[in-house]
């Protein structure tokens, strides 16, 4: 099995601060790693794919890089509507989600 | 503009089977290009993919499941289904439906369902 480790799992950021997440994979899964959002009540969203290609829909300021076993997701400059739960997402064997880390506004 | 709705009983005793269906709108389950997959999200937790089906009916399961799971397909109505045998508290959860792209190196969830909670409780 592929385990999938975040962090951190949660921070408090202020609007406009640039908020990076961190994503690692238990073995190297080459760029086999998708980014979701998730709102209170709501199904995940598909950020990022392939671990740099942002969803059709997507605004810019979110982004993503990485390949082997250490990734990184990036909110440029941190909006009220980015409060949620991100997830990464491996499927280099079967699919594994990462644990979550909540952003919340400070 | 693909959509997907789960449907089934919000309420299953123990030991009993969970079942859901995953209607499919806006979009052909035959096509090639998706697998389609079953999600869960026990409450206030992380997310566990239990399965996917192609519309060919072959399946692939999440190892901690299989013993338990089965899914299908029905064309004619652009639906696919879980079947979760012997439950538990432990499977109390939201389910999600999900369309997953089928590309051999790329492959992700791009439009899910809203998703169902499914409580296990006599």
């Amino acid at each position: 099995d592929i385990q999938m480790t975040q962090s951190p799992s949660s921070l408090s950021a202020s609007v406009g601060d640039r908020v990076t997440i961190t994503c690692q994979a238990s073995q190297d899964i080459s760029n086999y790693l998708n980014w979701y959002q998730q709102k209170p009540g709501k199904a995940p969203n598909l950020l990022i794919y392939d671990a740099s290609n942002l969803e059709t829909g997507v605004p810019s300021r979110f982004s993503g890089s990485g390949s082997g076993t250490d990734f990184t997701f990036t909110i440029s400059s941190l909006q009220p509507e980015d409060i949620a739960t991100y997830y990464c997402q491996q499927y280099d064997n079967l699919f594994t989600f990462g644990p979550g880390t909540k952003v919340d506004i400070k | 503009q693909v959509q997907l709705q789960e449907s089934g009983p919000g309420l299953v005793k123990p030991s009993q089977t969970l079942s859901l269906t995953c209607t499919v709108s806006g979009g052909s389950i035959s096509s090639g290009a998706y697998y389609w997959s079953w999600i869960r999200q026990h409450p206030g937790k992380g997310l566990e993919w239990i399965g996917y089906i192609y519309y060919s009916g072959s399946t692939s399961y999440n190892p901690s499941l299989e013993s338990r799971v089965t899914m299908s397909v029905d064309t004619s109505k652009n639906q696919f289904s879980l079947r979760l045998t012997s439950v538990t508290a432990a499977d109390t959860a939201v389910y999600y439906c999900a369309r997953t792209t089928a590309g051999l190196d790329s492959q992700r969830f791009d439009y899910w369902g809203q998703g169902t909670l499914v409580t296990v409780s006599s």
